[in-house]
């Protein structure tokens, strides 16, 4: 089982503030990682793959980076609809596995 | 466009059964790999299993093995997971989820349900 750290668990911020959130694996997993926003009583939304590619739709603020064991998700400048709980997922092997949450909240 | 709708969660007693179904619609649902996911009240998200396009193949997380059965009905445009002998801890809101690409599995899953609610108690 590939175990992952996300931190922060909570990340208090302003609008317009770059945010950052680290997602740290057991082993290496090159690129096999995604990243979702969840917001309260809404299921996930799936933001970027392989590590940093975009999905469609998702706005450029958001960025993905990193390879191994050690990824990243930068959120440019934060808007008020970004304050949400993120989640790293790594799919290189079974059982996938997620990271406990980061609750980014209003400063 | 693409929508998922889970349903059959409740209240059952620890022992029990329950099976939910989620119903695919917008997209080639036999040509998709498809996953239960679930998030217990406050906690995070666990993979719970998948299956492939064909249902030939099918992985399970130890949480389950043994407990739960993923199926899937292509023609009907359907996913279901038979859950048995039912425990506390299995108490969450459970998701199916679309993989991003086709015929094979990426591991993302680009597409979620809006999500039943399964409660184990006495």
């Amino acid at each position: 089982v590939i175990w992952m750290t996300q931190s922060p668990s909570l990340l208090s911020a302003s609008t317009g503030d770059r945010v950052t959130i680290s997602c740290r694996m057991s082993q290496g997993i090159s690129s096999y990682l995604a990243w979702y926003q969840q917001k309260p009583g809404k299921a996930p939304e799936l933001l970027i793959y392989a590590a940093s590619t975009l999905q469609s739709g998702v706005p450029s603020r958001f960025s993905g980076s990193g390879s191994g064991t050690d990824f990243t998700l930068t959120i440019s400048c934060l808007q008020s609809e970004d304050f949400a709980t993120y989640y790293c997922q790594q799919y290189y092997s079974f059982p996938r596995t997620f990271g406990q949450g980061t609750k980014v909240e209003i400063k | 466009q693409v929508q998922l709708v889970e349903s059959g969660g409740g209240l059952v007693k620890p022992g029990g059964s329950l099976r939910l179904s989620c119903a695919a619609s917008g997209f080639t649902f036999s040509d998709y790999y498809m996953s239960w996911i679930r998030q217990a009240p406050g906690k995070g998200l666990e993979w719970v299993s998948y299956i492939s396009s064909s249902g030939s193949t099918i992985y399970y997380a130890d949480s389950v093995k043994g407990r739960f059965t993923i199926s899937r009905d292509n023609a009907k445009n359907s996913l279901y997971l038979q859950m048995n002998s039912l425990r506390a801890e299995d108490t969450a809101v459970y998701y199916c989820a679309r993989d991003l690409t086709t015929m094979y599995s990426s591991g993302v899953f680009d597409y979620w349900g809006q999500g039943t609610l399964v409660t184990v108690s006495s």
